[in-house]
């Protein structure tokens, strides 16, 4: 969808080396999310923030950070990248408002660790 | 935790069968929502079902919301080509504005 962007599209790092990810809103939505996408598992919950500077962690947050210092732009940082942690990753942005809402995703990012 | 649970993980029809898959969640829901991934895509929101018993209709798609607010499911008339993909159902993480998602089911359709 045009309103979020991922970046990059794709990447290939070493283990051990940090990576951060970026996703980009246009819709001025509160809330962003990171997902990971592994065969077999389905998308899990990284990170999510529900406003500048207000982050939490998902199911699978070990490994990983965020941050958030603008409305329009959510970044997670794999602190030291590991080869379990080769994946596709989804931004999502939702507008939450206490009436629930559908997802809006991002086009992915396929990090590969070698 | 709670848990949202889909079956079946794959589907192969010919086209023109019927599909269906069905989604459980190990708690009662607010409301339930189905994606659309296509091959190499992205997650696409499809709909969202919020009452007890709700049946909505897109097209050759119908989605159903339990009695108990527990259980959901996706049928999908004839199938066609372009309907290959996995079908995601996602409920609300308690009252809050997370989603956890089923595994999906992976529709192929033979021509």
């Amino acid at each position: 969808d045009a309103g979020i962007t991922q970046s990059p599209r794709h990447k290939v790092t070493e283990t051990g080396t940090p990576v951060t990810l970026r996703c980009h809103q246009t819709e001025n939505h509160r809330y962003m999310y990171w997902y990971r996408q592994d065969p077999g598992h389905g998308l899990r919950l990284i990170h999510y923030s529900y406003g500048v500077k207000d982050t939490d962690k998902g199911e699978v947050s070990d490994g990983y950070s965020v941050s958030r210092s603008k409305t329009e732009d959510f970044l997670l940082t794999l602190e030291s990248a590991t080869s379990s942690q080769t994946s596709v990753y989804f931004c999502a942005i939702s507008d939450w408002t206490g009436e629930h809402y559908g997802y809006t995703f991002g086009s992915g990012t396929r990090l590969t660790v070698v | 935790g709670q848990q949202v649970m889909q079956i079946p993980q794959y589907q192969h029809v010919q086209e023109g069968e019927d599909f269906t898959t069905y989604c459980n969640s190990s708690t009662t829901l607010s409301n339930i929502q189905w994606y659309k991934q296509r091959p190499g895509g992205h997650p696409v929101f499809l709909i969202q079902l919020v009452k007890s018993g709700e049946v909505k209709k897109q097209k050759r798609l119908t989605f159903q919301f339990g009695e108990a607010k527990k259980n959901s499911s996706l049928h999908i008339t004839a199938t066609q080509t372009t309907d290959v993909g996995t079908y995601f159902c996602a409920g609300p993480q308690g009252g809050s504005e997370k989603l956890v998602f089923g595994k999906g089911t992976k529709l192929t359709v033979n021509p």
